[in-house]
């Protein structure tokens, strides 16, 4: 009974490597999300992809892209690492968009960035 | 920002008293929606109230929703030392598509 399943746990990049976050859900969910937690901002929505074949900007794309591979997976790729977006990654999915349906998380990824 | 705010930022409690934290809003919203989130784990759905609800309850918590005040509060009665988390109100506003998420009150229940 995995839910949403994050990938790698933790990473530490220099500055200027790329890397692509993994989430896999197994709810059969519509929708899936990737947000940021920084101390004292609360999550922030990074992306979301309301079905399989969408995605949308949220609040902070900047430096990011993502990629809807399936319905189940949902990446999160950082081209250009910068030392700002050190942070713990979340992923969500939800049945749909509906406003009414709640999100289920991952785990985290923790990444930092020299 | 569109982000909520939780009241207080931080709560440390006995084991089996009521604890209380707050969650206020600037805009309108569709719903209200509370999470939690143990340390080094994602979050948890809790309790989604909706904007024409004024009270909620599931087990042991109880939300409650003022839209005049745009502020909601979630109580946790008879804590237990598993209820030690942080809590995220998380609102969806109108007209946005996204939830919104507070800042988070960190509650310490001390055996």
């Amino acid at each position: 009974n995995a839910g949403v399943t994050q990938t790698p746990k933790f990473q530490v990049l220099k500055t200027g490597q790329s890397m692509t976050l993994q989430c896999a859900q197994d709810m059969n969910h519509n929708s899936m999300y990737w947000y940021r937690q920084d101390p004292g901002m609360g999550l922030r929505l990074i992306y979301y992809s309301a079905s399989e074949g969408t995605t949308d900007k949220g609040e902070v794309p900047n430096g990011y892209n993502v990629s809807r591979l399936n319905k189940r997976e949902f990446s999160l790729r950082l081209e250009s690492a910068a030392p700002s977006q050190t942070s713990v990654y979340f992923c969500a999915s939800s049945v749909s968009r509906r406003s009414n349906q709640p999100q289920h998380f991952g785990d985290g990824t923790r990444l930092s960035i020299l | 920002s569109q982000q909520g705010e939780e009241d207080p930022q931080a709560l440390s409690i006995q084991e089996g008293e009521n604890a209380t934290m707050n969650c206020s809003y600037k805009t309108s919203i569709n719903n209200l929606q509370w999470y939690r989130q143990n340390s080094g784990r994602g979050l948890v759905h809790l309790i989604l109230i909706r904007s024409n609800e004024r009270e909620k309850h599931s087990g042991r918590l109880r939300v409650t929703l003022d839209t005049s005040k745009k502020s909601s509060s979630l109580l946790i009665t008879a804590s237990r030392a598993a209820d030690t988390a942080s809590y995220f109100c998380a609102t969806d506003q109108t007209g946005a598509n996204n939830l919104f998420f507070g800042t988070g009150t960190r509650l310490t229940v001390i055996p």
